[in-house]
This record gives structure tokens, C-alpha cells and sequence, in this order.
């Protein structure tokens, strides 16, 4: 059963810093990696997916990378602003299903 | 596009009640996925519905069902409602070409 991690589950950083979100996962045999972002008490917004053929995606300041052979993806934040202070989830999808990690909480100081 | 809506956006019932969540996914997707979210358990897959049928389902019990209409529209309902069924019941619509998954607000039951 794909099981997957993030790792660190909190993360704290000044304004301004660059930083990485990681995300591993036990299966290689996976369609796509789907990273998101979740405000309190909120849905999950899509922020990149990466298909299991790609290795990155760019958005912004987000480039988010999939090592399928080593089962890793992270999430690069350039500048960090207070407002991308929220909880980041990758989850990954298998044939049949999503499995989502429990999430890193960020949060940027101002 | 319009996004994901679901409804109603809060909810409170008590023990043994039941409760009927709706979610209308983006136009033009027909798959559509219900998850449970806990502060202790994550985001836990309930089922997924593609073109009115089940096509995938997480490890719930049978209190927790689902249907999808003609229109992609999907339902989910909980009976006999137990303390720990409150939770944030969030829906997906997934876009069949990319899967790519589009998340509603979501629903927050409180069960008392």
C-alpha cells in the first residue's frame, strides 16, 4: 500500500527566505504528484501536478521536482512572503486512488 | 470555469441523526472523490464516483454512502451519525485528461 511522508511537519522561516517542502512516497508506480496548499479551515487549492513522465513543474515562485526512482518530490519556495504561510500537501495517485502525506505547516515571519 | 461548490458549508447534528452533503464538481468533470479530514487522522479517501457509479472506495464503514446523478452532481450521506464523524467532508472534481484534482470549500459537520 503507497504510503506517503512529509517531512519537516512544521516549518517556521523569516521573510525573504528561499526553502523546500519534502514529500516522499513507497510505491514508484505512479501516474502523478499533486502538490496543494490548505488555509485553515479551508478546501485545498491546486498549486503544480507533475505527471509521472516529468521530473518539474513551474509556477511563480513555486518549482516543484519528482524522483520517481527514489521515491521523492519537493517543493522549492523562492522569496517566502506571510502570506504562503499555510499547510502544504503533495499526494500521490496510484491506478486507483490518491494518497495524500499529512502535510508541512509553514509559517513566514514578517 | 466556476469551481468546486459544495453545500451547505457548516453543519451541526447530534448523535444518531443523519446527514446528506452535496457537491457539484467543475462543468465538463465527471469524477468526483469525497474525503474526510481530521486534525488526527489527515485526509482519508471515502469513495470516488465517475459517471454515476462507485468506482473506488476507502476503508469507512457502510454508514458512509454516496451517488453521483446524471449531471456529475454527487451526494454523501452519513447515518447514524457517531461523535468522531465530525470532521471537514471535502469533494474533488478531477479532470479525466491531466488528473488533476480541484477541491471544493468544503463542509464542516460538528456532531454532538
Amino acid at each position: 500500500k503507497q504510503e506517503v511522508t512529509q517531512i519537516p511537519a512544521a516549518l517556521s522561516v523569516p521573510e525573504g527566505e528561499n526553502l523546500v517542502l519534502n514529500c516522499s512516497f513507497t510505491d514508484s508506480a505512479i501516474y502523478n504528484l499533486q502538490w496543494f496548499r490548505q488555509d485553515p479551515g479551508k478546501g485545498l487549492t491546486s498549486l503544480l501536478l507533475i505527471q509521472s513522465s516529468q521530473r518539474e513543474q513551474t509556477s511563480g515562485r513555486l518549482n516543484a521536482s519528482l524522483d520517481k526512482s527514489s521515491g521523492r518530490s519537493t517543493l522549492y519556495i523562492a522569496a517566502s512572503q506571510p502570506g504562503d504561510s499555510a499547510t502544504y500537501l503533495c499526494a500521490v495517485k496510484d491506478f486507483n486512488k490518491f494518497y495524500f502525506g499529512s502535510g508541512t505547516k509553514l509559517n513566514v515571519k514578517p | 470555469k466556476a469551481g468546486v461548490t459544495q453545500t451547505p458549508r457548516y453543519l451541526i447534528k447530534t448523535r444518531g441523526q443523519q446527514v446528506t452533503l452535496s457537491c457539484s464538481p467543475i462543468s465538463g468533470h465527471r469524477s468526483v472523490s469525497w474525503y474526510q479530514q481530521t486534525p488526527g487522522q489527515g485526509l482519508q479517501f471515502l469513495f470516488e464516483y465517475f459517471s454515476e457509479t462507485q468506482r473506488n472506495k476507502g476503508n469507512f464503514p457502510g454508514r458512509f454512502s454516496g451517488r453521483q446523478f446524471s449531471n456529475s452532481r454527487s451526494e454523501m450521506n452519513v447515518s447514524t451519525l457517531e461523535l468522531g464523524d465530525s470532521a471537514l467532508y471535502l469533494c474533488a472534481s478531477k479532470d479525466s485528461a491531466s488528473n488533476e484534482q480541484f477541491f471544493g470549500p468544503g463542509t464542516r459537520l460538528t456532531v454532538l
